[in-house]
């Protein structure tokens, strides 16, 4: 069993819509939660860490956390066709060290 | 404020020959982790240093693998006889103490391809 899933996409939204990009886990022990952003080519950029349950908001990106449904998702607000990039959630190991990525999901934000 | 650095950026290699990265993480961070991807997957995580101490390996840093940080700054990771199979991009992330917060921030990764 995938221990992070996503949703691969893509994921076509309109510039200055609102995108939502979801992602559940199966571990119930992880305690810190990521969103990178990776364009096509380099290496994955850490836009957003959440560690308890419920809101943070930082510029146009809102992360959400609920451990009770081992749920997390990343809203972003206006999008931009400089956000077109694959999206990844990363989760926390057991050992707390390493993250487990899920595959992203494609984000195309047309103009 | 450097990031992350790693090198070379690109290599490519005849099946069988011996490679080897190396991995600078951001100054003050006593944390290294090594990653591995390949085309559409998410990175897959190979080992963990806190300091020169190796305290993690995954199940898929087989034997041809070997990673170091000696003296707890750069690191490297050794390849033993490449197979195509190895071909992927190689990323070496960073962070500082504390396991709650450990956000990771990743060098620009050295892509592996293997003839």
């Amino acid at each position: 069993q995938k221990e992070v899933e996503q949703n691969s996409g893509p994921l076509s939204v309109p510039e200055g819509a609102i995108a939502s990009l979801n992602c559940t886990y199966s571990d119930r022990g992880s305690q810190s939660f990521f969103w990178y952003r990776q364009y096509s080519g380099k290496s994955p950029e850490l836009i957003m860490s959440i560690y308890s349950n419920g809101d943070k908001e930082d510029g146009r990106f809102t992360a959400q956390l609920n451990k009770a449904s081992q749920y997390v998702s990343l809203l972003i607000r206006d999008s931009q066709p400089s956000d077109s990039a694959t999206y990844l959630c990363a989760v926390s190991s057991n050992s707390g060290y390493a993250l487990n990525f899920g595959k992203g999901t494609s984000l195309l934000v047309t103009p | 404020d450097t990031g992350v650095s790693q090198n070379p950026r690109h290599k490519i290699t005849k099946r069988g020959q011996n490679v080897t990265f190396r991995c600078d993480p951001i100054s003050e961070h006593n944390r290294l982790y090594w990653y591995r991807q390949t085309l559409g997957q998410g990175p897959e995580f190979l080992t963990y240093f806190q300091n020169e101490a190796q305290l993690e390996k995954s199940r898929l840093l087989s034997d041809r693998f070997s990673a170091e940080r000696p003296k707890g700054s750069f690191s490297t990771l050794e390849i033993q006889r490449t197979e195509q199979g190895d071909s992927a991009m190689y990323l070496c992330a960073s962070s500082p103490t504390g396991i709650l917060y450990n956000e990771q921030f990743f060098g620009p990764g050295t892509r592996l391809t293997v003839l």
